[in-house]
């Protein structure tokens, strides 16, 4: 079946660039995401790429896709303290079907 | 405001009591979903919705109903509780799978 797999622990220092890193397996996914998760909260949208796209520019997140390699990534730049959160990975079908990997946690120090 | 709401936040419940988990969204949105998020294993889908009366298996349906009666309310049934069921629960929508889901504050489900 479907599986996303990421990389669960990243720790950066405060102003230098982050990089989350993803793979996915089900060639069929139309729609990649990165969702955001601050502890005791729900997710949120932070950015999405279709499949037919190779990169997204928003603000200081750039989501690269290759999609020959089902490779997705997210890049911050300028990572802050209150970018510490866990960061997942996810894909989604036509029909919303969707898979998440395990999430990325990443600290963020001064 | 925008949102999509979880009902109870917090539930303790013993073994084999029914319960339902109520989600409603606000936006008119047509795809609605429910996951569960243990620790290590990141949020795997329950069940989703495309429309009205149109409901989907996702990854781990055992044990879980749901219903998709009207477009804006999508609750999530849990027949015969059993403690392997205990997790943080979360309700989500879309308008478009392109969208990207819109996630309630969650519901932490403890079975005794």
């Amino acid at each position: 079946g479907e599986d996303v797999e990421q990389s669960l622990f990243l720790s950066v220092r405060e102003g230098d660039s982050s990089v989350i890193n993803c793979t996915y397996t089900d060639s069929s996914s139309t729609y990649l995401y990165w969702y955001k998760q601050e502890p005791g909260a729900g997710l949120q949208l932070l950015t999405y790429i279709f499949s037919n796209m190779d990169m997204k520019q928003d603000q200081r997140l750039t989501v690269l896709l290759n999609k020959k390699d089902k490779h997705l990534s997210l890049r911050i730049a300028d990572t802050q303290t209150g970018d510490s959160a866990i960061y997942f990975c996810a894909e989604n079908t036509n029909a919303g079907k969707s898979t998440f990997g395990d999430g990325t946690t990443l600290t963020v120090k001064p | 405001e925008a949102q999509v709401t979880q009902n109870p936040r917090y539930l303790i419940t013993v073994t084999g009591k029914k319960l339902t988990v109520t989600c409603s969204q606000n936006m008119n949105h047509e795809y609605m979903s429910w996951y569960r998020q243990d620790p290590g294993l990141g949020l795997r889908q329950i069940y989703y919705s495309m429309n009205v009366e149109v409901t989907d298996k996702g990854d781990v349906p055992e044990g879980y109903k749901v219903s998709r009666k009207e477009k804006r309310n999508f609750p999530l049934i849990l027949e015969s509780p059993s403690p392997n069921q205990t997790s943080l629960y979360f309700c989500a929508s879309s308008f478009s799978p392109g969208d990207g889901y819109t996630f309630g504050s969650g519901t932490r489900l403890t079975v005794v």
